[in-house]
């Protein structure tokens, strides 16, 4: 599996944009890269995922870096409800597990 | 939305005694998983699940646990003889495709049962 790297934690005031970057350098050419999040108490929840090209949902957009060894969830307008853990993993055709790791703790300031 | 459902939410058991976890997945969803969280700890892997055989386990899922679909809709884990450290939450997910369509798809949680060993 391809290594990732998050920042432990990060703030954000309510109603601004949040930038999520994970560093992950070792990925292959096929891995898709997914993000999750957990809200306090909760299961992992799916928030978006891509391979090449930068992709939005109602959730959040997903920026992948061209050489693909990087990408920046961005949540638009951050609310107290996005406060949770955000995991960014690599997914790819070795493994059917979703390998969590510790992901950024995003706090959100009202 | 459909979701998957997990019963119970809190399970308290004595050391030794047998638990078994039970989850309902989304009803088209072909491949089933078990993860689960010791407090204040990443989440794991312990098992994934398709065709109605295991596909994949972690070194965690040793002889005490088991999993099975016994009706087709179902899908339990087992464990058969509870020790302290398996307290934890204990999360079902289910997702629709298989092979290898799968990277490319989304997995959907319950939210989870808390299992405590006293």
């Amino acid at each position: 599996d391809a290594k990732t790297t998050q920042p432990n934690s990060m703030e954000s005031n309510e109603e601004e944009p949040v930038h999520l970057p994970c560093n992950h350098s070792t990925i292959s050419g096929t891995d898709y890269i997914h993000w999750y999040r957990q809200l306090p108490s909760q299961g992992p929840e799916y928030v978006i995922h891509g391979l090449t090209s930068n992709v939005n949902n109602r959730m959040a957009s997903l920026a992948i870096a061209e050489d693909r060894k990087s990408s920046t969830l961005i949540l638009h307008r951050a609310t107290l409800r996005d406060a949770a853990v955000y995991y960014c993993i690599p997914r790819g055709a070795g493994s059917y597990q979703l390998t969590f790791g510790k992901g950024t703790k995003l706090s959100v300031i009202p | 939305e459909p979701e998957v459902t997990q019963t119970p939410s809190h399970q308290v058991t004595q050391m030794g005694q047998e638990v078994i976890l039970r989850c309902v997945p989304i009803s088209n969803h072909l491949y089933f998983y078990w993860y689960r969280q010791i407090l204040g700890q990443k989440v794991e892997f312990l098992v994934s699940f398709y065709n109605n055989e295991i596909s994949e386990k972690s070194e965690i899922f040793d002889d005490q646990f088991s999993v099975e679909r016994p009706d087709g809709s179902n899908f339990t884990l087992k464990i058969r003889s509870t020790k302290l450290e398996d307290s934890a939450m204990y999360f079902c997910a289910s997702s629709e495709q298989a092979g290898a369509a799968f990277m490319n798809t989304e997995a959907f949680f319950g939210q989870g049962t808390r299992l405590t060993v006293v």
